[in-house]
């Protein structure tokens, strides 16, 4: 049973434009949530991360949205660029241990 | 410079050899893990240590063995390979009590024949 889950293999968008990535969870025990970005023949890379106490978190042109009600994050990413082309991933942990529960992914492209 | 290198990046094997995938970090961190991804699935995880000596089993740990015998390594150990365990394996590792920044390995792409 999956855990967390993104509905969307992939997206595409177009320069310049705003990005929206979701993630979708069950587990009402997550309190830890976390964007990675992977690119090809590469080890995923720590984006973003949001706390349950918190419903926003911006980080440049990254913010990540938490509605804990709907069990929903998403991922904004403006204005895109060409370079954000990647396989993004969101994952949630539980209190301090060291389980993290990663989705399924999703492919960004951004055409120029 | 900080990394997390594995070892082989490639690897091609039959049914049943025994084969270890090693990872090594040079953070001094605590916690390492492993994950395997596979299309459609994600990145799913196989095992993770909080501290040398502190193993735990993740979501998939069927078929791996795990040792922390030093704080810089932690290898995979497949002790006799079936086909559904090729896939693409990442270790990872971070600071206790920091949960935002793993640092993951390029990876080892493994296919059991």
């Amino acid at each position: 049973d999956q855990q967390v889950k993104q509905n969307s293999p992939s997206l595409s968008v177009q320069e310049g434009r705003i990005s929206i990535l979701n993630c979708d969870y069950t587990n009402s025990m997550f309190d830890y949530f976390l964007w990675y970005k992977k690119y090809p023949a590469e080890g995923p890379t720590f984006l973003i991360s949001i706390s349950s106490i918190k419903d926003k978190n911006e980080d440049g042109r990254f913010t990540v949205f938490l509605n804990k009600s709907a069990k929903h994050l998403s991922l904004h990413i403006v204005p895109s660029q060409p370079g954000d082309s990647a396989v993004y991933f969101c994952a949630a942990s539980e209190g301090q241990g060291g389980k993290l529960i990663f989705g399924q992914g999703t492919e960004l492209s951004v055409k120029p | 410079e900080a990394q997390v290198t594995q070892n082989p990046r490639y690897l091609i094997t039959v049914t049943g050899k025994k084969l270890t995938v090693t990872c090594s970090q040079n953070m001094n961190h605590e916690y390492m893990s492993w994950y395997r991804q596979d299309p459609g699935l994600g990145l799913r995880q196989i095992y993770y240590s909080m501290n040398v000596e502190v193993t735990d089993k993740g979501d998939v740990p069927e078929g791996y063995k795990v040792s922390r015998k030093e704080k810089r390594n932690f290898p995979l150990i497949l002790e006799s390979p079936s086909p559904n365990q090729t896939s693409l394996y990442f270790c990872a590792s971070r600071p206790t009590g920091d949960y935002n920044e793993q640092f993951f390995g390029p990876g080892t792409r493994l296919t059991v024949l």
